[in-house]
Formats: C-alpha cells, structure tokens, sequence
C-alpha cells in the first residue's frame, strides 16, 4: 500500500515570499491534517479535512496560512507572506476517518517538508 | 487546556531495558498515543491506550493510569535502531475535538 506522499520534501524561501506544499493521502483516507513540526517540539495540528471540507482550523494561522481539499483527495497548504518563524516541517497526515469517541483511527504521515525561512 | 509532559532527553545502553514517561493534565480524557520518529522522518504509530494498564507488543509495552494523568512507554532488549523521537499524544474531548495534542517528545539515545 503506498503511502502518504509529500512534496517538495525541502523549500528554503526568504522571508515575504511565498511557498506551497502539496499532499496526496492514502487511498480512500476521507480525513487528511496537515501538522507544523518546530524543531525539538511535536507536531502541532493547522487544519484537518474530511472529504473536501474543514473539520477544524482552529489553530491555523488564517492571516497567512490556507489550506485547500480540491474533490477530497489531494491537499495544498500556502503560506503567503512567510516569517521567520514559519522555519518547521510540515506534514501531512491521513486517516480512514474522523476521530471520535473511543474509536481508535490510526494516523498515517507522509514524509513531511523542511520548509528554511531566510 | 493542555499539558504533556516527558523527558527531553534519555540514553541507554543496547540491551536493556528504558522506560519513557509521559504525565498529561487535560480537561478531559480519551486515549493517548504513543510514536516513534527516527530524525528526519515522520512519526509512525507504536501504541494506543484509552483503558488503564499495560499494553504489549513485541518488545514494547505501553501503560496507563487515568487517575494519575500517567503514561509509560517501556522499551526492551534495546537496539540502535531504537534511537529516535518518542512522542506521547493525548486526545482531550473537552475542546470539541478528537484529534490527539502532542508532547515535546523524549529523544532517545541507544549507545553500545
């Protein structure tokens, strides 16, 4: 079974540019999260999707940051303009399903991009 | 809120026996996770515990105390490959969502 798969695996932009990073999930995982990894911290969860809409961007940086889930597949995360601190890598995961109540639904993660903010 | 706690940093030597601790307090409760990332790489999933007690799979075992807000990881008959990340999730209902909240991670060192 493949994976999740991620590209590019590496970006380094200086800061005010923008960047893009692209995400296809396990096939037929309707629920897909995109997570920011800072150096030495775990990841920390931006937006998850079920099919093509967004079950939670609570913590996603709106004034910068967006996210799309063209036809519940493939997944694009932007950032435009970039910070210094936007210095991560970025996964992306997959699931079957949405989490919920005491079902276990294991996340899969693709490889991730280390994204150097200049 | 949420807090997870772990050591930032363990060593141990081929062979042996560690265990990784994990303490979270969280308005509420519903499973914690346990995964292993080598460097550069991304996590993959050991354990899963929403029950206390101790879970076993191979050479890792995973426990947890509900009452206690603790978790550990044990590792045995360690091996180099054994050294990565070792990140504690929780999943905390309270804030309407079930996605699990991660700790820092433990990095764990296997010397010979």
């Amino acid at each position: 079974e493949a994976g999740v798969a991620q590209s590019p695996r590496y970006k380094i932009i200086e800061k005010r540019q923008s960047v893009a990073f692209w995400c296809n999930p396990i096939s037929g995982h309707a629920t897909l999260y995109w997570y920011q990894q800072i150096l030495g911290q775990g990841p920390k969860l931006l937006i998850q999707f079920q099919n093509n809409g967004v079950v939670d961007d609570s913590q996603l940086p709106k004034d910068r940051f967006s996210a799309e889930r063209l036809k519940g597949v493939d997944s694009t995360l932007k950032i435009q303009p970039a910070k210094l601190e936007d210095s991560a890598v970025y996964l992306c995961a997959s699931s079957l399903v949405v989490s919920v109540a005491g079902r276990y639904n294991e996340q899969f993660f693709g490889p991730g991009t280390r994204l150097t903010v200049l | 809120g949420q807090n997870i706690d772990q050591p930032t940093e363990m060593t141990a030597t081929e062979g042996a026996i560690v265990q990784i601790n994990c303490t979270y307090q969280t308005s509420g409760f519903n499973g914690l996770f346990w995964y292993q990332q080598h460097a550069g790489e991304a996590p993959t999933f050991l354990s899963y515990n929403v029950l206390d007690g101790l879970e076993e799979k191979g050479r890792f075992s995973s426990f947890l105390s509900r009452s206690k807000g603790y978790s550990y990881l044990l590792l045995k008959e360690l091996q180099m490959k054994d050294s990565a990340s070792y990140l504690c999730a929780v999943r905390d209902p309270a804030g309407g969502s079930y996605i699990p909240t991660f700790g820092r991670g433990t990095s764990l060192i296997v010397h010979p």
